[in-house]
């Protein structure tokens, strides 16, 4: 299965942009980066995703690198509400078996 | 809309006790489902995942096992839990695959310890 790598914390100052890295160098043509967080004693919640083009909504957009081996998910402008660990994940289109968590981002928003 | 409930949102048990967690979804049909479980401080580990009724797979060997009675209801269970079996679970589901986005929505999640 293909692994990605994060930065294990960050932080940012409210009302600034927070770009958050990813690796994924053994990622595979069927795999789409999907970006999830998770707020404490909550589940995950799903911000974004995409294949080979960069992507826009209304909580994040997603930059891929043209190879497709690293991914950054931009918020921005930060909130204090937007602390939460930042999860990249590989999801394939080809099998539902394809998960794999990384090991994720803690985001810490400074007022 | 779709929703996923889980239940219970917390639960203290014994070591040796059986356990039996359900998740069920609303608003959607033949969803894939998933349980995940997150110990204090790690990742989300992928504990069981299923594609239809009857149909599951396993992660990892342990002493856990998940059953889909249902299209939409997802139950974990164990006969004996262990102490290492403490941590945060989670129900997710998401729909289709093969060329399909595949999100997954999750739901609120059980803690579980044993004590």
């Amino acid at each position: 299965d293909a692994k990605t790598t994060q930065p294990n914390s960050m932080e940012s100052n409210e009302e600034e942009p927070v770009h958050l890295p990813c690796n994924h160098s053994t990622i595979s043509g069927t795999d789409y980066i999907h970006w999830y967080r998770q707020l404490p004693s909550q589940g995950p919640e799903y911000v974004i995703h995409g294949l080979t083009s960069n992507v826009n909504n209304r909580m994040a957009s997603l930059a891929i690198a043209e190879d497709r081996k690293s991914s950054t998910l931009i918020l921005h402008r930060a909130t204090l509400r937007d602390a939460a660990v930042y999860y990249c994940i590989l999801i394939s289109s080809g099998s539902a078996r394809q998960l794999t968590f990384g090991s994720g981002t803690q985001l810490t928003v400074l007022p | 809309s779709q929703t996923i409930h889980q239940w219970p949102a917390t639960l203290v048990q014994p070591v040796g006790s059986p356990l039996s967690l359900e998740c069920t979804v609303e608003g959607t049909s033949n969803p894939n489902l998933y349980w995940y479980r997150q110990a204090a401080g790690r990742g989300l580990q992928l504990l069981f995942y299923s594609v239809g009724i009857g149909q599951i797979s396993s992660e990892v060997p342990q002493n856990l096992s998940a059953s889909r009675p249902q299209d939409r209801q997802f139950i974990l269970s164990s006969k004996k839990l262990l102490l290492s079996d403490s941590g945060f679970y989670l129900c997710a589901w998401s729909v289709g695959a093969g060329g399909t986005r595949n999100i997954q929505y999750f739901g609120a999640g059980t803690r579980l310890s044993v004590l």
